[in-house]
């Protein structure tokens, strides 16, 4: 069920550097999505993109979506060492009802 | 946010026994439950979608008889590892939909599976 690929797979930063993730997928999607794993734990939803839109923004966080491409990129900016997580994007496929496909994931290391 | 409960967040067990995982929407209903697996450093794999009431639906390749999933009431949905063999040992991942909140899913925190 995994359509999305991420790269990079492992992106390692100085805290206050901005941290930029892309997601790209092959279907025809309602939404994208974006969620966070801290090591051995659940995923936390991050931000929700619909098809109709070009960019969304939520405090640090900033997800474009170009549908012709069919990528997404996630950029963390200002990053904090608590933001060292596995970042994956999720897509929901047009007629999956509620449904995600996930990405392979981006781990993500911001060294203080 | 919605929340999902999910236990044990670790077992372990001999092999040819049998594990369950539960999974609970504790504020809201859920009549859809995506179960995944996830190795090491890797992705989610769906394994198989539960519906309150009905038969589980299950990805390709995935053994209905192995992996057991009841989703008897709203909001429960349970997992059962049946005859866990070494290599059905991974992190199983639950998570639902809240019809409350657009198209996001609720993780559960997630089930560290070692078969020994």
């Amino acid at each position: 069920s995994q359509q999305g690929e991420e790269d990079p797979q492992a992106l390692s930063i100085q805290e206050g550097e901005n941290a930029t993730m892309n997601c790209s997928y092959k279907t025809s999607i309602n939404n994208l999505q974006w969620y966070r794993q801290n090591s051995g734990r659940g995923l936390v939803h991050l931000i929700l993109i619909r098809s109709n839109e070009r960019e969304k923004h939520s405090g640090r966080l900033r997800v474009t979506l170009d549908t012709s491409k069919k990528s997404s990129s996630l950029l963390i900016t200002a990053s904090r060492a608590a933001d060292t997580a596995s970042y994956f994007c999720a897509t929901a496929p047009v007629g999956a009802g509620n449904m995600l496909t996930f990405g392979g994931g981006t781990r993500l290391m911001v060294k203080p | 946010g919605a929340v999902v409960s999910q236990h044990p967040s670790r077992v372990i067990c001999k092999s040819g026994t049998s594990v369950k995982i539960e999974c609970r929407s504790l504020d809201f209903q859920a009549t859809t439950m995506f179960w995944y697996r996830q190795f090491p450093k890797k992705s989610l794999m769906l394994m198989a979608t539960s519906n309150e009431g009905s038969k589980a639906t299950y990805e390709q390749g995935v053994e209905k008889d192995k992996f057991l999933i009841n989703h008897a009431s709203l909001t429960l949905s349970t997992l059962t590892v049946t005859s866990a063999h070494p290599e059905d040992s991974s992190f199983y991942i639950c998570s639902a939909p809240d019809s409350r909140a657009d198209e996001k899913l609720f993780f559960g925190s997630g089930t560290q599976l070692s078969v020994l």
